[in-house]
């Protein structure tokens, strides 16, 4: 139980262009989804929080304008990296925080989605 | 706010050979802590967790323990494979239930 998945793994995309990617929590429902950004050789790093009906509540230094989050339903949210820039290419991780966990409770992590722009 | 700092790798081991990885951290009373595993080219997975002091995580030969005393939670496995070659983490909670991460540790074990 308590799988993620993530859609697209891999993209590449001109420069340019904007990129949706959906972050689905499988079996069970999320209030709270929360997107990370790990480049390579480092660690990740949080960008939003993504709650379930409401604005995503982003962290200092990550423009909203850019990275777009929806969190339509219990089981989905979706980043858009609009017009996106080399600057942009990264590894882009989901997780999923169950809807009755308390704090500390496990979070679940997709796969991951490398986004590769030229 | 609450944050973790473990040691930088890489952390080059031969096969059979006794790992430990540090993890130390500072927090707001008690949060849980984790331990993460990402393999190449591979999004993280739960390696374990423990949830209260003196709570002694473990899965797959991978243990660690929970200590206020020192504020460490520190990665130990008695005799590692070469398939535990991945980079770790350690993590635990901010106030917004979100992680935060370690830098990471390359781990890679030779045969």
């Amino acid at each position: 139980g308590a799988v993620v998945s993530q859609h697209p793994s891999w993209v590449i995309c001109k420069s340019g262009t904007s990129v949706k990617i959906e972050c689905r929590s499988l079996d069970f429902q999320a209030t709270t989804m929360f997107w990370y950004r790990q480049f390579p050789k480092q660690s990740l790093m949080l960008m939003a929080t993504s709650n379930e009906g409401s604005k995503a509540t982003y962290e200092q230094g990550v423009e909203k304008d850019k990275f777009l989050i929806n969190h339509a339903s219990l089981t989905l949210s979706t980043l858009t990296v609009t017009s996106a820039h080399p600057e942009d290419s990264s590894f882009y991780i989901c997780s999923a925080r169950p809807h009755s966990g308390r704090a500390g409770e496990t979070q679940y992590f997709g796969p991951g989605t490398r986004l590769l722009v030229l | 706010g609450n944050s973790v700092t473990q040691m930088e790798g890489p952390v080059t081991l031969s096969e059979e050979a006794f790992l430990t990885i540090n993890c130390t951290y500072t927090a707001t009373g008690y949060p849980s802590l984790f331990w993460y595993v990402q393999y190449p080219g591979e999004g993280l997975q739960l390696l374990l967790k423990a949830t209260k002091a003196d709570d002694k995580g473990s899965n797959k030969g991978f243990e660690a323990t929970y200590r206020k005393e020192t504020t460490s939670f520190h990665l130990e496995k008695g005799s590692v494979q070469v398939s535990d070659s991945a980079v770790y983490f350690c993590a635990l909670p901010n106030s917004g239930y979100a992680l935060n991460f370690g830098k990471g540790t390359s781990l890679l074990v030779t045969p």
